[in-house]
């Protein structure tokens, strides 16, 4: 089965600065690849998705990257703010595994004041 | 108000003691999923369903059972609790379009302790 693996698994940047979280997966089947953010004490939300058709994706501060060939795809947080600071999950999934998303492990990300 | 619903939202339990956590989404979702999440281990799937009557094993559905008998409702059973079964649990709703795989629609959470 797909296996997602995610670094770092905590980061701390000054607010303002960039943030990159990188997941690496197995499964080359796996075309689907979201993102999602998970504030202390609430649920996950979707932030952004990639499909293995684009290499790029990029939604006001955040942006994704994928390299399919590599298998490996990041998130990039721009300009980061206070608000930021939360857990952000990687996933992949093959639509031929129905919607069986596989999740990597999670990165604390901390935006210092 | 489109939601996931989970009850309950915390539960104290003593080992082999059965449970059930209930999961109840409105937004006539096909796909139904259970994670739990433990710490650096991130969301690992326990089981899910692609319609009523229809489920699947995730990756760790050992312990766990789970029903689809309405579309809306997908409980988590836990017949003989361990304290290794103690996690934050979510369950979770998604519309696939066709074949492919759409957001996850996650509910509040549900902390349950074995002691």
């Amino acid at each position: 089965g797909e296996n997602v693996e995610q670094h770092p698994s905590t980061l701390s940047v000054q607010e303002g600065d960039s943030a990159v979280i990188k997941c690496t997966y197995s499964d080359s089947a796996s075309n689907y690849f979201p993102w999602y953010k998970q504030e202390l004490g609430k649920r996950p939300q979707l932030i952004i998705d990639i499909r293995s058709n684009v290499g790029e994706k990029k939604d006001q501060r955040i942006a994704v990257t994928l390299n399919k060939t590599a298998k490996h795809f990041s998130l990039h947080i721009t300009e980061t703010q206070p608000e930021d600071s939360a857990v952000y999950f990687c996933a992949a999934s093959a639509n031929n595994a129905g919607n069986m998303l596989t999740f990597g492990g999670g990165t604390r990300l901390m935006v210092k004041p | 108000e489109a939601q996931v619903t989970q009850n309950p939202r915390y539960l104290i339990t003593v080992t082999g003691k059965k449970l059930t956590v209930t999961c109840s989404q409105n937004m006539n979702h096909e796909y139904m999923s259970w994670y739990r999440q433990d710490p650096g281990l991130g969301l690992r799937q326990i089981y899910y369903s692609m319609n009523v009557e229809v489920t699947d094993k995730g990756d760790v559905p050992e312990g766990y059972k789970v029903s689809r008998k309405e579309k809306r409702n997908f409980p988590l059973i836990l017949e003989s609790p361990s304290p290794n079964q103690t996690s934050l649990y979510f369950c979770a709703s998604s519309q696939p379009l066709g074949r492919i795989t759409g957001e996850l629609f996650f509910g509040e959470g549900s902390r349950l302790t074995v002691l």
